[in-house]
């Protein structure tokens, strides 16, 4: 089955600074990247996704990047505020199940 | 407006006291999952209905059960509960259907927190 790989596992940044998360998986038919955020005792919260026919998808400061070919896909968020503070998932999976495989997760810190 | 409803937000139990989560959905979505999530850790699939197609993964506890009577609901039964099932219950949705636009992206609600005393 798939296995996702999602580093670095706490990320500290400035506010203002970027931040960048990457995961690789493991299985070539993947063919879907979503990211979600998760608030502190809230549910996860699809912040933006990609799909395999596109390398790279923007909306306003956060952007996610996919190669296919080293199997790896990376969300950056650009002028980090206090407010991004949270735990991000990466998932991926196949266009014909319905079954996400998530990575570890990453617990992002945005000082003031 | 909440598009995936989950109630109680949170449900304290009793050790082997069986409980009920509830989950509503108003989008309509073909498919509903349940996921457990322990803290620090990623969700964790326990099972999920395509229509009342009822798909459960390999390693969820018989312990676990569900129930979808109508599109929008889907409970999840836990038997009897040990301290080890204290955790957050996510209920999520996608639209399903082979071919139609973003029929995988998945929408989650904002959990209901078990405590098992």
């Amino acid at each position: 089955g798939e296995n996702v790989e999602q580093h670095p596992s706490t990320l500290s940044v400035q506010e203002g600074d970027s931040a960048v998360i990457k995961c690789t998986y493991s299985d070539s038919a993947s063919n879907y990247f979503p990211w979600y955020k998760q608030e502190l005792g809230k549910g996860p919260q699809l912040i933006i996704d990609i799909r395999s026919n596109v390398g790279e998808k923007k909306d306003q400061r956060i952007a996610v990047t996919l190669n296919k070919t080293a199997k790896h896909f990376s969300l950056h968020i650009t002028e980090t505020q206090p407010e991004d503070s949270a735990v991000y998932f990466c998932a991926a999976s196949t266009r014909n199940f319905n079954k996400f495989y998530f990575g570890s997760g990453t617990k992002l810190n945005v000082k003031p | 407006d909440a598009m995936v409803i989950q109630n109680p937000r949170y449900q304290v139990t009793q050790f082997g006291k069986p409980v009920t989560l509830s989950c509503s959905q108003t989008l309509n979505h073909n498919v509903m999952y349940w996921y457990q999530q322990k803290s620090s850790q990623a969700p964790k699939l326990l099972f999920h209905y395509y229509d009342k197609d009822f798909n459960n993964e390999a390693d969820t506890p018989d312990n676990f059960q569900s129930r979808r009577p109508n599109t929008s609901f889907c409970f999840l039964d836990i038997r009897s509960p040990g301290l080890g099932d204290a955790a957050m219950y996510l209920c999520a949705t996608s639209r399903g259907g082979a071919g139609l636009a973003d029929q995988e992206t998945q929408y989650f609600g904002p959990g209901t927190r078990l405590l098992v005393l």
